[in-house]
C-alpha cells in the first residue's frame, strides 16, 4: 500500500523567506502528484498537478517538482507571506488518492 | 468550473442518531463520487467511491452499514452516518470526478460532524 510522508509537520517562517516542502512515497507506480493547501475547518484548495512524465510545475510564487524514481517531490515557496499560512498537503494518485498527513506553515509578519 | 459543493458545513447530532451530508456537482457530471474521513492532525482517508447507479465501494475496515451512500444522479452524492457515536466526529469531505480518471478530482469544503 502507498505510504506519503511529509516533512517537516510544522514549519513557522519570516515573512519573506523562501522555504521547501517535503513529500515522500513508497510506490514510485503513479499517475501523478497533487499539492493542495487547506485551511483550518476548510475543505481542500488545489495549487498544482504534476503528471508522471513531469518534473516541475510552477504558479506565481509556487514551484513543485516531482522524482519518482527516488519517492519524493517538494513544494517550494517564494518569499513566503502570512497568506500563506495553512497546511499543505501532497496527494500521490494512483489507483486513488493517497495524502499525507500534511505540513502546516506559518508565516510571521 | 468544476465546482463541488457539501451540505451542510456543519452538524451537531446527539449519539444514535443519524446524519445526512449531500455532496452536490455544481456545474459539471460527476460519474464517480468519493468520500473522504479526516480525523484532527491527520491524512485524509478514502472511505468510499461511489459510481452513479450502482453500489458503492468501500474500503477496508469502513462499514457499509453504518456509513450509506447513495449516488443516485449524476450530481448529488449523499453519505448517511446512522447511529452517529461520539468516535464517528470528523471532518469529511467529498470529491467528485467527471470520469476522466481518478487523476482528476474536484473536492467539496467538507463537512464537520460532531457526535455529542
Amino acid at each position: 500500500k502507498q505510504e506519503v510522508t511529509q516533512i517537516p509537520a510544522a514549519l513557522s517562517v519570516p515573512e519573506g523567506e523562501n522555504l521547501v516542502l517535503n513529500c515522500s512515497f513508497t510506490d514510485s507506480a503513479i499517475y501523478n502528484l497533487q499539492w493542495f493547501r487547506q485551511d483550518p475547518g476548510k475543505g481542500l484548495t488545489s495549487l498544482l498537478l504534476i503528471q508522471s512524465s513531469q518534473r516541475e510545475q510552477t504558479s506565481g510564487r509556487l514551484n513543485a517538482s516531482l522524482d519518482k524514481s527516488s519517492g519524493r517531490s517538494t513544494l517550494y515557496i517564494a518569499a513566503s507571506q502570512p497568506g500563506d499560512s495553512a497546511t499543505y498537503l501532497c496527494a500521490v494518485i494512483g489507483n486513488q488518492f493517497y495524502f499525507g498527513t500534511g505540513t502546516s506553515l506559518t508565516v510571521i509578519p | 468550473g468544476a465546482v463541488v459543493s457539501q451540505h451542510p458545513s456543519w452538524v451537531i447530532c446527539k449519539s444514535g442518531t443519524s446524519v445526512k451530508i449531500e455532496c452536490r456537482s455544481l456545474d459539471f457530471q460527476a460519474t464517480t463520487m468519493f468520500w473522504y474521513r479526516q480525523f484532527p492532525k491527520q491524512s485524509l482517508m478514502l472511505m468510499a467511491t461511489s459510481n452513479e447507479g450502482s453500489k458503492a465501494t468501500y474500503e477496508q475496515g469502513v462499514e457499509k452499514d453504518k456509513f450509506l451512500i447513495n449516488h443516485a444522479s449524476l450530481t448529488l452524492s449523499t453519505l448517511t452516518v446512522t447511529s452517529a457515536h461520539p468516535e464517528d466526529s470528523s471532518f469529511y469531505i467529498c470529491s467528485a470526478s467527471s470520469g476522466e480518471g481518478t487523476d482528476t478530482q474536484y473536492f467539496g469544503p467538507g463537512t464537520r460532524l460532531t457526535v455529542l
